[in-house]
């Protein structure tokens, strides 16, 4: 059974550009959630779908995020426009059932300038 | 506010001693509480878990002791191998709760993370 996958691993962007974040989750995974982890600090619960729905998106920093999961497959995490404090690693994490055995992703590594 | 707070930061041990990593919560909605181990370059992998209504679940060299009155709980490494070197993340989650689609309160809350060095 493959993994979840994140794409780009890394991601280097100035400030007030546009960046994309892509996660695949498990198959069959119906529930994917995303974190963010600062440096320094902890994981930090960004939101949670289940399949296309947004089930919790309380984490979500400001309107410059936004998630989708068109399809219940994929999702894609879009920061318009990046500023610096958005630096840090992004988390995929996805399970099958309801939070219990979350497996996460790689990680994409964003660095704002 | 920090919901579970983790100690100590940084640890090193010598190959063949315990690892001790400790945490703490408030909340007592808290139901489940995993722990993670995360090797450099990787996503956090679930090590190990434990639900309060038991205080000590073990699995091979890795035991989490669970003191619900305390609001702590601790993940032990027995005989720590230099192959345990990680980042471990302690973490908990509410209870879903109720709700038309069982409540959506999946979400796990994370402590800072605790590096672990093991000598050879």
């Amino acid at each position: 059974e493959a993994g979840v996958t994140q794409f780009p691993s890394h991601s280097v962007i100035e400030k007030g550009q546009t960046v994309t974040l892509r996660c695949d989750p498990i198959s069959g995974h119906d529930n994917l959630y995303w974190y963010r982890r600062v440096m320094g600090k902890e994981i930090k619960f960004l939101l949670h779908f289940v399949k296309e729905s947004k089930q919790d998106e309380s984490g979500m920093p400001n309107n410059r995020f936004l998630a989708e999961r068109t399809g219940g497959t994929y999702s894609t995490l879009k920061v318009q426009p990046a500023e610096l404090e958005d630096s840090g690693v992004y988390f995929c994490a996805s399970s099958r059932n309801r939070g219990l055995g979350q497996f996460f992703g790689p990680g994409t590594r964003l660095t704002v300038l | 506010q920090q919901q579970v707070k983790q100690s100590p930061q940084s640890l090193i041990v010598q190959k063949g001693g315990i690892s001790i990593i400790n945490c703490a919560y408030e909340n007592t909605a808290f139901d489940y509480f995993p722990w993670y181990q995360q090797f450099p370059g990787k996503g956090p992998a679930l090590l190990i878990a434990i639900r309060p209504d038991v205080s000590e679940k073990k699995e091979g060299r890795f035991t989490i002791s669970f003191n619900k009155s305390a609001k702590q709980f601790s993940l032990h490494i027995m005989d720590s191998q230099p192959g345990d070197s990680a980042t471990y993340f302690c973490a908990a989650r509410r209870h879903p709760g109720g709700g038309r689609s069982g409540g959506s309160n999946y979400k796990l809350t994370f402590g800072k993370g605790t590096l672990l060095t093991v000598n050879p």
